[in-house]
C-alpha cells in the first residue's frame, strides 16, 4: 500500500527564518511527486511536479528536491504571504489514475 | 476560462437525504475526480473518470456515485446522506490521465450531515 507521511504537522517561522518542509513516501514505482500549496477556505494550487531522484524545481522563495525516499520543500526567506498548508502527493505505477496525499504541513509564518 | 466550478459552496443535509454536488470543468480536461478532505487524513479519492462514460472507483467510494456524460461536467451524488459523510469535498480534472499532469482544484464544497 503506498503510504505519504509528511512532517512536520506544523511549522511556525519568522518572516526572514529559512526551513524545510518533508514528504517521505513509501511507494512501489513512483510516477510523479507533486506539491501542493492550499490556503483556507480554498482548493489546493498545483505548485512542482518532480519525476526522478536528483531532480530540484525553484519557484519564488520555495524549492522542491527529490530523493529516492523523500522530497522536501524548501523555503528560503519566507514572507507571511507564504504561510498555508502545503500539501504532497504522488502516483505510481500501481496507481497511475490516481493521486495519494499526505496531510500536510501547516506553514504560519510570523512578521 | 473559469477552470474548476463547483456548487454549492456549503451545504446541510439531514440524515437520509440525497443531493448532488455539481462540477464543472472549461478547460476541455479528460481527467476529472473527487476528493474529500477531513482533518488530519489529508485528501482521499472517491471516484474519477478518465472520459465520457468512463468513471471507475477510488480509495473511498461507498455511498457515492457518479456519472459522465459530458467532458465538462462531473457530478457527485450522495445516495442517502450518513454523518460521516460531513466533509469537505473537492473537484479536480487534469488534461489526461498520463501520469505526469498534475491536476487544477476547485474552490471546494463544505457539507454538514446532521
Amino acid at each position: 500500500e503506498d503510504q505519504v507521511t509528511q512532517s512536520p504537522e506544523a511549522l511556525r517561522l519568522q518572516e526572514g527564518e529559512s526551513s524545510s518542509l518533508n514528504c517521505s513516501y513509501t511507494v512501489s514505482g513512483l510516477r510523479g511527486l507533486f506539491w501542493y500549496r492550499q490556503d483556507p477556505g480554498k482548493g489546493p494550487e498545483f505548485l512542482f511536479t518532480l519525476y526522478s531522484a536528483g531532480e530540484e524545481k525553484e519557484k519564488e522563495r520555495l524549492k522542491a528536491t527529490l530523493t529516492k525516499k523523500e522530497s522536501f520543500l524548501h523555503i528560503t526567506a519566507p514572507k507571511p504571504e507564504d504561510s498555508a498548508t502545503y500539501l504532497c502527493a504522488v502516483r505510481t505505477s500501481g496507481s497511475a489514475r490516481q493521486l495519494t496525499f499526505g496531510s500536510g504541513t501547516q506553514l504560519t509564518v510570523l512578521p | 476560462n473559469a477552470g474548476v466550478t463547483q456548487t454549492p459552496k456549503f451545504q446541510v443535509l439531514k440524515t437520509g437525504q440525497s443531493m448532488t454536488l455539481q462540477c464543472a470543468q472549461d478547460m476541455n480536461h479528460e481527467y476529472m475526480s473527487w476528493y474529500r478532505q477531513d482533518p488530519g487524513m489529508g485528501l482521499r479519492l472517491i471516484h474519477y473518470s478518465v472520459g465520457a462514460g468512463i468513471t471507475d472507483q477510488g480509495e473511498v467510494p461507498n455511498g457515492y456515485n457518479v456519472s459522465r456524460s459530458t467532458t465538462e461536467d462531473f457530478p457527485l451524488r450522495l445516495l442517502s446522506a450518513a454523518p460521516s459523510q460531513t466533509s469537505v469535498y473537492f473537484c479536480a480534472s487534469g488534461r489526461t490521465f498520463s501520469s505526469y499532469n498534475e491536476q487544477f482544484f476547485g474552490p471546494g464544497t463544505r457539507l454538514t450531515v446532521l
